[in-house]
């Protein structure tokens, strides 16, 4: 299975400022995800990565928020902006190869602190 | 739309006693059904996935789990847990038109382990 490397791992951050978590795979992947893990909760998705164009978003979050940058099939960022405390979450890339029902791989995440 | 419940938050079992952690979901075709262990501070790993034949998946680290449709369950087992075993376990389902695309998941059971 792909090798996905986060970072940063972790940070604290104060509010009003803006995080950039990278996410690198070792392989071309077809598909890129990012989930959001609040404290104590389960994974919700944030949006799919797509190359070359706009990520798309799931209901409640919205790009001018969480910008995405996908510019090649082993990369992509995504940007918390203008954090509040709320924020404070785990944030996770995942991939997988569309076609071959592949299951989705997880990175080990980038634990956020929003003060 | 595609839900996954997992009714048991926590759950204590003895060192070397057998496990089994509870997964329903909602979904109007053939699921495709995963089960993600979370370690502390670490990313998720999947355990086993069904996708489709043998109602009985077997997984890594000892683990099975099995579908029943009639039950809309997936429920994960191990005969004999260990110390390790102790982490957030997390059942998910995949959604999408074309078999799928993301995946949406429960709630979590976090395993306690008693020596």
């Amino acid at each position: 299975s792909a090798v996905i490397s986060q970072k940063p791992s972790r940070d604290i951050c104060q509010r009003g400022t803006s995080l950039t978590i990278q996410c690198q795979v070792d392989s071309q992947v077809t598909m890129m995800f990012w989930y959001r893990q609040q404290p104590g909760q389960s994974l919700t998705l944030i949006a799919t990565a797509n190359q070359g164009s706009e990520a798309t978003y799931e209901s409640g979050f919205v790009i001018d928020k969480f910008p995405i940058s996908r510019p090649n099939l082993t990369f992509s960022t995504l940007t918390v902006s203008n954090m509040s405390p709320e924020d404070s979450s785990i944030y996770l890339c995942s991939v997988r190869n569309q076609g071959d029902n592949s299951p989705l791989h997880f990175g080990n995440g980038t634990r956020l602190t929003v003060t | 739309a595609q839900s996954v419940t997992q009714p048991d938050i926590h759950i204590t079992v003895s060192e070397g006693a057998s496990l089994e952690l509870r997964c329903n979901y909602s979904y109007g075709a053939t699921p495709y059904l995963f089960w993600y262990v979370q370690s502390p501070g670490q990313g998720l790993q999947l355990l086993l996935k069904y996708f489709s034949g043998d109602t009985l998946v077997q997984g890594i680290k000892g683990f099975e789990a099995e579908f029943k449709r009639s039950q809309s369950s997936f429920n994960l087992r191990k005969p004999s847990v260990h110390w390790s075993d102790a982490a957030e376990y997390f059942c998910a389902v995949g959604a999408g038109d074309t078999g799928f695309q993301k995946l949406v998941f429960g709630t979590g059971t976090r395993l306690l382990v008693s020596p």
